[in-house]
C-alpha cells in the first residue's frame, strides 16, 4: 500500500505558467483534499472531493482548479501562477467525512513561483 | 467550528512523559476533538481522536475534561521521533464542509 503519493515532489515556476499537481491514493478512499501550507502556518482547504466526479470550494480556492476523474486521483491546476502561491501543497484523503474518520496525507509539493 | 488554544511550543526529555494541553472553552456537544502531528517537512499524520471519554490508542493517550472545555494529548515516553508541531482541532458532525481547520499547533522539541 503506497498510501497517498503526489507528483511532482518540487516545481519551480515562472510567474504566468500553467502546472498540474497530481495525487494518487490506493485505499479506495471517497472523500480527497488539496491543502496549502505557508511558512509558520497550518494547513489551509483549497479544495475538496466527496466522490468521483465531485468537487468543492474550500478556504482559499481562488487562483485554482481541481478535477476528479477517477476516484483515486484528484488533480490541483494553477492556471496562471503567481507568487501568492509560492507554498507547500498537501493532498490527503480519508473514506469517510472526517469528523470521525482519519485523513491520510501525502509527503507534499514543494512550489516555488518566481 | 469552535476554537482551540495550545502554547506555541513545548520541550520535553526523551523517554519522559509529555502533556500536550489544549484550551476548547467554546466546545458544542457534537464537536469530536482530533489530534494531528506534523514531523519536519512531513505531511501531517493523524494521532487520536475522542468526543467525550478518554481514548488510548499505540501512539498516544487523549484526556478529556469532564466539561470538554479542555483536553490533553498524552506521549507516555517521548522519543526524539516524537518532536513535531500537535495540532488540536475540532470538527462538528453536522459540519458539511468535511475539512480539517488546522490551527498554528504546539512544537514540541525533545532534548536527548
Amino acid at each position: 500500500n503506497a498510501g497517498v503519493t503526489q507528483t511532482p515532489k518540487f516545481r519551480v515556476l515562472k510567474t504566468g505558467q500553467s502546472m498540474t499537481l497530481l495525487c494518487a491514493q490506493d485505499m479506495n478512499h471517497e472523500y480527497m483534499y488539496w491543502y496549502r501550507q505557508d511558512p509558520g502556518m497550518g494547513l489551509r482547504l483549497i479544495h475538496y472531493s466527496v466522490g468521483e466526479g465531485t468537487t468543492a470550494k474550500g478556504e482559499v480556492p481562488d487562483g485554482y482548479n481541481v478535477s476528479r476523474l477517477k476516484k483515486q486521483n484528484f488533480l490541483l491546476g494553477l492556471e496562471s501562477a503567481a507568487p501568492s502561491q509560492t507554498s507547500v501543497y498537501f493532498c490527503a484523503s480519508s473514506y469517510d467525512r472526517p469528523i470521525t474518520d482519519t485523513q491520510y496525507f501525502g509527503p507534499g509539493t514543494r512550489l516555488t513561483v518566481l | 467550528d469552535a476554537k482551540t488554544t495550545q502554547p506555541n511550543s513545548m520541550e520535553s526529555n526523551e523517554e519522559e512523559p509529555v502533556h500536550l494541553p489544549c484550551n476548547h472553552s467554546t466546545i458544542s456537544g457534537t464537536d469530536y476533538i482530533h489530534w494531528y502531528r506534523q514531523l519536519p517537512s512531513q505531511g501531517p499524520e493523524y494521532v487520536i481522536h475522542g468526543l467525550t471519554s478518554n481514548v488510548n490508542n499505540r501512539m498516544a493517550s487523549l484526556a478529556i475534561a469532564e466539561d470538554r472545555k479542555s483536553s490533553t494529548l498524552i506521549l507516555h515516553r517521548a522519543t526524539l521521533r516524537d518532536a513535531a508541531v500537535y495540532y488540536c482541532i475540532l470538527r462538528n458532525y453536522g459540519g458539511s464542509q468535511g475539512n480539517l481547520i488546522f490551527g498554528k499547533g504546539t512544537k514540541l522539541s525533545v532534548k536527548p
